[in-house]
């Protein structure tokens, strides 16, 4: 069990530009998810996979946002034209079926 | 609307003493409750969940929890504390009569162990 690795840690970047952040979950793991956690609060709910189909997204996720998990393993989480609103911890967890999720290190995201 | 209440910002305890943090819940059907321990710039850790059955549930490094249904609570406990333990506990649930698999999460309570 490797655990649930998350790339960049750290993105810095202007507003107005796209990033994309990567999650490998563990590799028996089915299901994906992506929370986005904000300074003195807990994490909220984004996005949720079931092997390669999005099956649930929150009002949280914007026109600007768009995830992605092509083959069921790794995913990808898109911010389009970044807003100083955007800057937060981007967490992904994965689990089988509905046992615990298991989170990864976050990728923190910070706008100019 | 499915919501999580940790009503203590902060819980300071001296080591080796007892310790609670508090949680409670509001879901529509029966809950599946959890706790997460986060350390500085690290993700969430698992420590323990509540799905059906025995209302005390034991967790990893030694954390247990009492489900109490008539309270609408999920206390997260531990008979000793020790310095290690400093860091932000989070409550969660899922509602299991819903579709969905998203946890909610409360905000968070800072634990702070002294030596």
């Amino acid at each position: 069990d490797t655990g649930v690795s998350q790339n960049p840690r750290h993105k810095i970047t202007k507003r107005g530009q796209n990033v994309t952040f990567r999650c490998d979950p563990i590799s028996e793991h089915n299901r994906l998810y992506w929370y986005r956690q904000t300074l003195g609060q807990g994490p909220e709910f984004l996005t949720y996979f079931q092997n390669e189909a999005q099956l649930e997204k929150s009002r949280l996720l914007s026109d600007r946002f768009s995830a992605e998990r092509p083959k069921g393993s790794f995913s990808t989480l898109e911010i389009q034209r970044t807003e100083q609103g955007d800057s937060a911890m981007y967490l992904c967890a994965s689990s089988q079926y509905n046992q615990p999720q298991h989170f990864g290190d976050g990728t923190r995201l910070s706008i100019l | 609307a499915q919501s999580v209440a940790q009503p203590e910002d902060q819980v300071n305890v001296a080591e080796g003493n007892p310790l609670t943090v508090k949680c409670t819940y509001s879901v529509s059907g029966n809950p599946y409750l959890f706790w997460y321990v986060q350390y500085p710039n690290r993700g969430l850790q698992f420590l323990l969940k509540y799905i059906t059955g025995d209302n005390l549930v034991k967790g990893s490094y030694g954390f247990e929890a009492e489900f109490n249904k008539s309270q609408t609570s999920f206390h997260l406990k531990k008979p000793s504390a020790l310095v290690s333990d400093s860091a932000l506990y989070f409550c969660a649930v899922r509602d299991m009569n819903q579709a969905g698999t998203a946890l909610i999460f409360g905000k968070g309570t800072t634990l702070s162990v002294s030596s």
